[in-house]
């Protein structure tokens, strides 16, 4: 079935450096794949989108690529804030009824 | 803005009681979605709503948990008995009906421990 892989975290930056988290995937067919965010004590909130291969999705100062020929969809941000420290989670949505899964997520503190 | 609502936010059960969640989607969406988080990991799927049937509940631990939406709007989770195992995150999420491309809405989620 489809599954999600995330880099392990916690990956630990200090402000205004380069951000880099790996995410691939395994499906069947053509998915449409999510970034999501969960800062302390809130719900998960969709932080940027790509529908079909080369699709860039951006927002934020974030940007994912959908890579279909590395089953891959890094999310990136060239200058990290403290205030981006949350978690981050892959997630991708295919298959029957188009079901929505998630990776295990990475979680990122970033330090002044 | 629209919201999903959750209630309630917290809940502290002991264990071999029952247990019941409450989830009421974003006006209009005919998906639901009810995930369980354990702490550190990303969100499971328990089952999966279009409108009032279940599509999909193949993570759902049939033998204790149980969901409904009738009416194919607001929905409730429950757990009978709940077990130590159970503490977690329940989250539910709604969005439109069954479109790829489409983001799914979270509530702020049910925090559940199980004494």
């Amino acid at each position: 079935g489809n599954s999600v892989t995330q880099m392990e975290g916690p990956v630990t930056l200090s402000e205004e450096a380069f951000l880099t988290i790996n995410c691939t995937y395994t499906a069947t067919g053509y998915p449409s794949l999510f970034w999501y965010v969960q800062y302390p004590g809130e719900g998960l909130q969709l932080l940027l989108k790509a529908t079909k291969a080369d699709d860039k999705g951006s927002n934020k100062g974030f940007e994912a690529t959908y890579r279909k020929e590395t089953t891959s969809f890094h999310l990136e941000k060239g200058s990290v804030q403290v205030s981006d420290s949350a978690v981050y989670f892959c997630a991708l949505r295919g298959g029957g009824y188009n079901k929505l899964i998630f990776g295990a997520g990475t979680r990122l503190a970033v330090h002044p | 803005e629209a919201e999903v609502a959750q209630s309630p936010r917290y809940k502290i059960t002991e264990k071999s009681q029952a247990v019941a969640f409450w989830c009421d989607p974003i006006s209009g969406h005919a998906t639901l979605y009810w995930y369980r988080q354990i702490l550190g990991q990303g969100p499971e799927l328990l089952v999966q709503f279009q409108d009032e049937s279940v599509v999909d509940d193949s993570q759902l631990p049939k033998d204790r948990f149980s969901a409904e939406r009738l009416k194919g709007v607001d929905s409730t989770l429950k757990i009978q008995p709940a077990e130590l195992g159970d503490s977690a995150m329940y989250l539910c999420a709604s969005g439109p009906r069954g479109s790829l491309d489409t983001e799914a809405f979270f509530g702020q989620g049910t925090r559940l421990t199980v004494v």
